[in-house]
């Protein structure tokens, strides 16, 4: 069964400073692992993923994750937050082994960044 | 122009009834998805819909039951509503299975059952 954590429900920073959003994971076969973010009252908005190589990966608004494998983690990064980056981040992951083709999400992070 | 979106976005509604969510995409994706996201804003797959391959979570009710009219659409029936299918759900649609793509999520329809 795969699984994924976000160990912290918020996190503070302050604008200009860099900002990480901590995800682990747990699967049997190979993670396929995805960051997504959402605004008040909107849809979940895609960020970046990782599938296989590179182990740091970039994506939209100066994002980037990087894969760890023996640590079983893909946190997020940034490294100067903006106030606009306040928001709910998901980390999502899915289990090459899964025969269901499912991502499971992480209990989300709420990113509060301060001017 | 909108890629995935659902009507309505609010609905409110009294328990027994039976309601349905309609859901569109126009990026010519094949597969589909609601996911109920609860008010801890944990957010959990119900269904996934694939060249007419549903694959369904085993933990949903059988009062739910998407229904798919052509590629484009998958709409969510909900029927005997109970207090606790108050959430607000999300459709997202992806060009194969999101566990490699990224799926793209409609705004959500917030459900509420008095």
């Amino acid at each position: 069964a795969q699984s994924v954590a976000q160990p912290e429900d918020q996190v503070n920073v302050a604008e200009g400073n860099p900002l990480t959003v901590k995800c682990t994971y747990s699967v049997s076969g190979n993670p396929y692992l995805f960051w997504y973010v959402q605004y008040p009252n909107r849809g979940l908005q895609f960020l970046l993923k990782y599938i296989t190589g590179d182990n740091l990966v970039k994506g939209s608004y100066g994002f980037e994750a990087e894969f760890n494998k023996s640590q079983t983690s893909f946190h997020l990064k940034k490294p100067s937050a903006l106030v606009s980056d306040s928001a709910l981040y998901f980390c999502a992951v899915r289990d090459s082994l899964d025969a269901g083709n499912m991502l499971t999400f992480g209990g989300g992070t709420r990113l509060m960044v301060k001017p | 122009d909108t890629a995935v979106s659902q009507t309505p976005k609010y609905l409110v509604t009294q328990m027994g009834n039976d309601k349905s969510i309609k859901c569109e995409q126009n990026l010519g994706h094949d597969t589909m998805y609601w996911y109920k996201q609860d008010s801890k804003k944990f957010l959990k797959i119900m269904f996934s819909y694939n060249n007419k391959e549903l694959i369904i979570n085993e933990t949903v009710p059988n009062r739910f039951s998407p229904k798919s009219p052509d590629k484009a659409h998958l709409n969510l029936h909900i029927n005997s509503l109970e207090l606790g299918d108050s959430a607000v759900y999300f459709c997202a649609s992806s060009q194969g299975y999101a566990g490699r793509t990224e799926a793209f999520f409609g705004q959500g329809t917030r459900l509420t059952v008095v």
